[in-house]
């Protein structure tokens, strides 16, 4: 069936480090987000990126949806930074602008 | 700029209570507009859809139902709650296949 999984589903992280999450996607996409779920719940949209690469900061995003996968990179981490990652994509005939979820990277970053 | 209210931020509820979660939409016009569920652990699931007064779409069989009497407001509700109904619930609008952005959540308990 049509998917979209995430890796790693868990990272610890020394404060200063980088990382890079990834998510696979189970076939052609027409919108791809990347969130981070704060400790309030709140989801914070960090890439509107169905391809291309973008940057914001200390964050940056690559979709390639020829091969179906996006990576979001966090450089220099911060405590800030911990929370749960969502990648979401709105599948090509699916349900219009229906969003589907993966089941998340769990981010913990330690001073 | 646009902004996503939700309220009550929580709830707590008897089963067999009735639901009523309100969702409105500042800053845009003719948005389309969804609730999303997201249960224990990580996993966010799309309940509704709406892309105008009046139309709704439902993703999933449930006890909830949805309506949106203006074009800026999305209601989710219940006749009779359900323990299963707990979750965490997120109403977001967008526009076609494009970026979503989310509300701060209803944190929902059913006892």
């Amino acid at each position: 069936g049509i998917q979209v999984e995430q890796s790693p589903p868990d990272l610890i992280l020394q404060e200063g480090a980088n990382s890079t999450l990834r998510c696979n996607f189970s076939d052609s996409v027409n919108n791809l987000q990347w969130f981070h779920q704060n400790p309030w719940g709140q989801l914070i949209n960090l890439f509107y990126i169905p391809s291309g690469t973008k940057q914001n900061g200390r964050l940056s995003a690559t979709t390639v949806a020829t091969e179906r996968y996006s990576l979001l990179y966090i450089s220099s981490s911060q405590t800030t930074d911990s929370g749960v990652y969502f990648c979401a994509v709105v599948f090509r005939g699916g349900s219009w602008g229906k969003l589907q979820f993966g089941a998340g990277t769990q981010v913990v970053v330690t001073p | 700029s646009q902004t996503i209210h939700q309220w009550p931020a929580t709830l707590v509820q008897p089963v067999g209570s009735p639901l009523s979660l309100e969702c409105t939409v500042e800053g845009t016009s003719n948005p389309n507009l969804y609730w999303y569920r997201q249960a224990a652990g990580r996993g966010l699931q799309l309940l509704f859809y709406s892309v105008g007064i009046g139309q709704i779409s439902s993703e999933v069989p449930q006890n909830l139902s949805a309506s949106r009497p203006q074009d800026r407001q999305f209601i989710l509700s219940s006749k009779k709650l359900l323990l299963s109904d707990s979750g965490f619930y997120l109403c977001a609008w967008g526009r076609g296949p494009n970026e979503q952005f989310f509300g701060p959540g209803t944190r929902l308990t059913v006892l």
